[in-house]
């Protein structure tokens, strides 16, 4: 069981827009910020959003990333069959097993 | 541009010791943490631990009396032991370098911006 809860799945049609939301608690998301990572079948995971919102070089605005609270949000614009992959959502953890805590994962599909 | 190539033995017997090496390309191990991460087969990643360049380290409490992870800086690369394995720690091993921020009011924020492709590492007998 994960500390940080992602859907399992969700889906939409192409061109669509489609969100995917990580909550957490104040020891993790609360007080921390925030990356976004996508796998894309049998390779390796592959940076998307980092300190919350800020995509790095070569990363599409259709990606987006917020955050308020205790929750984060990804956000998809304009899909295409090749953004069919798992996200996972990361951050530290400051309560006393702290560490790094992921996303269980959310499996998009696009129809 | 930095590569990581993870490597290591695909078959690992119970109760036995699982040691991987990530040889880093490219770039220079030092002034990064470096982190590694595991998937069990259909399932999600799970943070191992990471080390810094110069041996500092920090293991998921889960792990953390069977981990072991070192550095060769001469040899750009980094080390990763797993002791008394079950089939529970049938996974792809990954490591990923770990980029660390400062922000403006103390405090920090962190990244994993290259990751390895990789190694499956199965235990059974």
């Amino acid at each position: 069981q994960s500390v940080l809860t992602q859907p399992p799945s969700v889906s939409a049609a192409p061109g669509q827009k489609v969100t995917i939301s990580c909550s957490g608690s104040s020891s993790n998301i609360g007080n921390n910020y925030v990356s976004w990572y996508q796998q894309l079948p049998r390779t390796a995971p592959k940076l998307l959003i980092f300190e919350n919102s800020k995509r790095p070089s070569g990363i599409p605005d259709r990606f987006s990333g917020s955050k308020s609270g205790t929750s984060a949000t990804l956000g998809i614009t304009g899909l295409q069959t090749g953004d069919e992959a798992d996200y996972y959502c990361v951050t530290w953890d400051s309560s006393a097993t702290s560490g790094d805590v992921f996303g269980g994962g959310t499996k998009l599909t696009v129809l | 541009q930095v590569q990581l190539q993870e490597s290591g033995p695909g078959l690992v017997k119970p109760s036995e010791t699982l040691s991987l090496t990530c040889t880093v390309s490219g770039g220079s191990i030092s002034s990064y943490y470096w982190n590694w991460i595991r998937q069990p087969p259909g399932k999600g990643l799970e943070w191992i631990g990471y080390i810094y360049y110069s041996g500092s380290t920090k293991y998921n409490p889960s792990l953390k009396s069977r981990v072991t992870m070192s550095v060769d800086t001469s040899k750009n690369q980094l080390s990763l032991k797993l002791s008394s394995v079950t089939a529970a720690d049938t996974a792809v091993y990954y490591c990923a370098r770990r980029v660390i921020v400062a922000t403006g009011n103390g405090g920090y924020y962190y990244y994993m911006d290259v990751w390895g492709r990789g190694t499956t590492v199965s235990v059974s007998s």
